[in-house]
């Protein structure tokens, strides 16, 4: 059962355009959702997070977006440059006092051309 | 910089072989640190949370005698892979969290071990 899914498993986009990538989840109990970057052969890299009391997190070229009553959050690069070229994993968790852990979803493969 | 570092990045190994894998933080002292593994086009499942001083905690369906988890120090977790068999060819994450910073503060992951038995 699949509690954090990303329906596409990849997507292209020309730089400097927008690329919109998508996150659904089931868990109704998820508090808080994180977006990881990752490079062939890496761990993944946190990029940006929000917490389900908001619905709009920002940090420079990133954005993303909650929708609650959907259980559906984006990610979106404006603009896209090459570099932004990766795997993207959305991930959730429950807030526990101590540690939480992380759902992933699948991933998405973003391939920005030049 | 990186502040967790896993150690080797790429194993080949035979059958029947055990292998350690090993996970550091570098720069705060992790009591809790978390063990990922990733199938291709698959996401990073989970595989037991290693606590330090104590027993790791497996996930559902995650065989604890085959995947040994020492979590010696504040700054040391290692998983051995016992008697390795090709279906354990996966790439495995480590990740931990700096406690001083809040609870949901990201996971810092270390650029995983590709393990290939063959």
């Amino acid at each position: 059962d699949q509690q954090v899914k990303q329906n596409s498993p990849s997507l292209s986009v020309q730089e400097g355009r927008i690329s919109i990538l998508n996150c659904d989840y089931t868990n109704s109990m998820f508090d808080y959702f994180l977006w990881y970057k990752k490079y062939p052969a890496e761990g993944p890299t946190f990029l940006i997070s929000i917490s389900s009391i908001k619905d709009k997190n920002e940090d420079g070229r990133f954005t993303v977006f909650l929708n609650k009553s959907a259980k559906h959050l984006s990610l979106h690069i404006v603009p896209s440059q090459p570099g932004d070229s990766a795997v993207y994993f959305c991930a959730a968790s429950v807030t526990r006092s101590g540690y939480s852990t992380l759902t992933f979803g699948k991933g998405t493969m973003l391939l920005v051309s030049p | 910089g990186a502040v967790v570092s896993q150690h080797p990045s790429r194993v080949i190994c035979k059958s029947g072989t055990s292998v350690k894998i090993e996970c550091r933080s570098l720069d705060f002292q992790a009591t809790t640190m978390f063990w990922y593994r990733q199938f291709p086009k698959q996401s990073l499942m989970l595989m037991a949370t290693s606590n330090e001083g104590s027993k790791a905690t497996y996930e559902q369906g995650v065989e604890k005698d085959k995947f040994l988890i020492n979590h010696a120090s504040l700054t040391l977790s290692t998983l051995t892979v016992t008697s390795a068999h090709p279906e354990d060819s996966s790439f495995y994450i480590c990740s931990a969290r700096d406690p001083n910073r809040a609870d949901n503060s990201p996971l810092h992951f270390g650029n995983g071990t590709r393990l290939t038995v063959t």
